[in-house]
Order: C-alpha cells, then sequence, then structure tokens
C-alpha cells in the first residue's frame, strides 16, 4: 500500500540547534516533494519544493533533501528559533494529486 | 493580496443537521481544493476544481457531501445530514495551473457535530 510516514512523536529541540525532520514514503513514484508549515488554528503555508532530479534546496535557515533512493526527504532547519515551533508537513505530488503526511510538530525551547 | 478566504471558521451542529463551508479563492486561480484534516492527521483531499469543473471528486462521500463551483470562482461544500465523524477541519486551497506546484491554503472551517 502507499504510505507516507513522518515522526508523529514531537521532536524537542534547544534554540540554536538544527531541527531534522524526516519523510519517508513508499510506494510513490513523486516528480517532487513539497513542505508546509502549519501552526495551530491555521491553514498550512508552503516552505519549500524540492524536484525529483534535485538533491537539495535551500531557502534562508531551511534546507530540504530529497532521496528517490532511499524514498525519503529531510527538512532541516538551522539556528532554530522559538518562533520555528510549529508542525511541519511533508506533501508529495500523485499524478495530479499532492499526498500530504500527518505532520511532525516541532517545540524549540529557549 | 488577499489570500483564500473561508467562511464560518467554527461551526457546531447536532448531528443530522445540515451544514455548509464557503471558500473564495485567489484572484486568478484557477484550480481550488477542499481537504479534510482531521486532529493530528494530514489534510485529505476531497475534491479538486478545475475552474468550475470537479476533476478528482473521487474521495467525495457522495451520499452525504456536495461540492458546487459556480462560474468558476468561489466554492460551496455542504454536508447533509452531518454525522458525528464529520467533526473535523475543513481546508480550502487554491493554486495556478493544473499541476499543484504550490498550494495556497485558507485558515479553514472548523465543524463539531454534537
Amino acid at each position: 500500500s502507499q504510505k507516507i510516514e513522518q515522526n508523529s512523536e514531537a521532536l524537542n529541540i534547544q534554540e540554536g540547534k538544527t531541527a531534522t525532520l524526516t519523510c519517508n514514503y513508499t510506494n510513490y513514484s513523486p516528480a517532487y516533494l513539497q513542505w508546509y508549515r502549519q501552526d495551530p488554528g491555521r491553514g498550512p503555508v508552503f516552505l519549500l519544493l524540492i524536484r525529483e532530479n534535485e538533491k537539495e534546496k535551500r531557502k534562508e535557515r531551511l534546507k530540504v533533501t530529497f532521496d528517490t533512493t532511499l524514498k525519503q526527504s529531510l527538512f532541516h532547519i538551522t539556528a532554530s528559533q522559538p518562533a520555528d515551533s510549529a508542525t511541519y508537513l511533508c506533501a508529495l505530488r500523485d499524478t495530479d494529486k499532492l499526498i500530504f503526511g500527518t505532520g511532525t510538530r516541532l517545540q524549540v525551547f529557549p | 493580496e488577499a489570500g483564500v478566504v473561508q467562511s464560518p471558521r467554527y461551526k457546531i451542529i447536532e448531528k443530522k443537521q445540515p451544514v455548509a463551508f464557503w471558500c473564495n479563492p485567489i484572484s486568478g486561480h484557477n484550480t481550488l481544493y477542499w481537504y479534510l484534516q482531521n486532529l493530528g492527521q494530514g489534510p485529505e483531499l476531497l475534491i479538486r476544481y478545475e475552474n468550475e469543473e470537479a476533476v478528482d471528486d473521487s474521495q467525495l462521500p457522495k451520499d452525504r457531501f456536495s461540492a458546487e463551483r459556480l462560474k468558476g470562482v468561489d466554492s460551496t461544500l455542504k454536508i447533509q445530514p452531518a454525522e458525528l465523524g464529520d467533526s473535523a477541519v475543513y481546508l480550502c486551497a487554491s493554486s495556478l495551473g493544473r499541476s499543484p506546484q504550490k498550494l495556497f491554503f485558507g485558515e479553514g472551517s472548523r465543524l463539531t457535530v454534537l
């Protein structure tokens, strides 16, 4: 069966450290993968898109990697801040649909 | 630029009652999506419109759910009758073009069915 897996347990890290979130998928061959941020009571907000032929994408303190062999994407936030605390969702394109993972809650402590 | 607007933000109804949610996408976005998000889960697609045509409604429970996008702009999602299990957040999103390069979401409509 097709699955997108993100760590359901919250990730707690100290301010200034690098947060790394994982997105694994099975039985998909996505053309690209996206990451969204969702704050409580709000809709998801697009952060980054990485295509299947790209290994890495950066935007300010954010970095995403995409390994189609491992079927995995890693999402890094460097120099994390309490304001980065939120749920982060990965989403992959399957034909014309965008399929979302369950999200990982990140808590950054001062 | 105005974002995706949804209303109401919150709705509490008793089971078997009808409910409707409204969405106004970003101006010029021809593709509109309705997603369902349960607590602790990711959004799940209910229906996707390209202009006024529903091009993917395979996940929409058609016995009680209906949607329309008249004139290819704003959209309404209706549930009739609502069941306890329909309690969730209903998210509307829009994008440019058919391929979902980047979705813009509204704040969502939180439904509680008692």
